[in-house]
């Protein structure tokens, strides 16, 4: 059973660009959170999705960020028009029910770091 | 807001020796989760506990947490260099759907 993918695993942009991170939950989990690990900080809550709905996006930056699990295809998390403090390791996590429910962890993929120059 | 305090920051070792990080909670837990984290890697799910005093065991790892479900311990027994990375203890701040996590313990092990 695949665990949680995520790519790319390194991702390099200019300022300005934009950057899209992919995450593919592990089968059979239909919930999928996204984290940032800025340098030297720990590990922030970006956004909870299930399919085709945002749960809770109160860890997202109210501009630029937006995240998307479509009925089909993996979770997207687009930064748009991206500066140097977005660089940081972006992790994907997904889990068969909701947190906290039915004593199911979450699982994480390997991250996709963020470089911007 | 939930915050969650790990001590130590960092830890170094002679292989074989026993250590033991704790995790401090601002409010009670519900639910708390160690996991560990490799440079560069991923989070690897090691254990989660959600009753008071409830202790559960994996290979040479053991959590804990306490009556009242405000601090946890993760002891790891006859240390190996396979058990270097960061541990990181995570937790569900009440009803929200996610996890804030401590700022994690920086683990190293001497051969």
């Amino acid at each position: 059973n695949a665990g949680v993918m995520q790519n790319p695993r390194h991702l390099v942009r200019r300022r300005g660009q934009e950057a899209r991170l992919r995450c593919s939950p592990m089968k059979g989990h239909s919930h999928v959170y996204w984290y940032r690990q800025l340098p030297e900080e720990g590990l922030k809550f970006m956004v909870y999705l299930q399919k085709e709905n945002i749960i809770d996006e109160s860890g997202m930056p109210k501009e630029r960020f937006s995240a998307e699990f479509p009925k089909e295809g993996p979770s997207i998390l687009r930064i748009q028009q991206v500066v140097r403090g977005d660089s940081a390791a972006y992790f994907c996590a997904s889990s068969p029910t909701p947190q906290g429910a039915g004593n199911q962890p979450q699982h994480f993929g390997d991250g996709t770091r963020l470089s911007i120059l | 807001s939930q915050e969650l305090e790990q001590s130590p920051q960092s830890l170094i070792v002679q292989e074989g020796k026993n250590l033991t990080i704790n995790c401090t909670s601002s409010k009670t837990l519900y639910g708390l989760y160690w996991y560990k984290q490799k440079y560069g890697e991923g989070l690897i799910f090691l254990m989660m506990l959600q009753k008071g005093g409830e202790e559960k065991s994996h290979e040479k790892i053991t959590a804990k947490l306490d009556e009242k479900k405000q601090q946890s311990s993760l002891h790891i027994t006859a240390s190996q260099p396979s058990h270097a990375g960061i541990y990181l203890c995570g937790a569900e701040p009440g009803s929200a759907r996610q996890l804030t996590f401590g700022s994690g313990t920086q683990l190293t092990v001497l051969p």
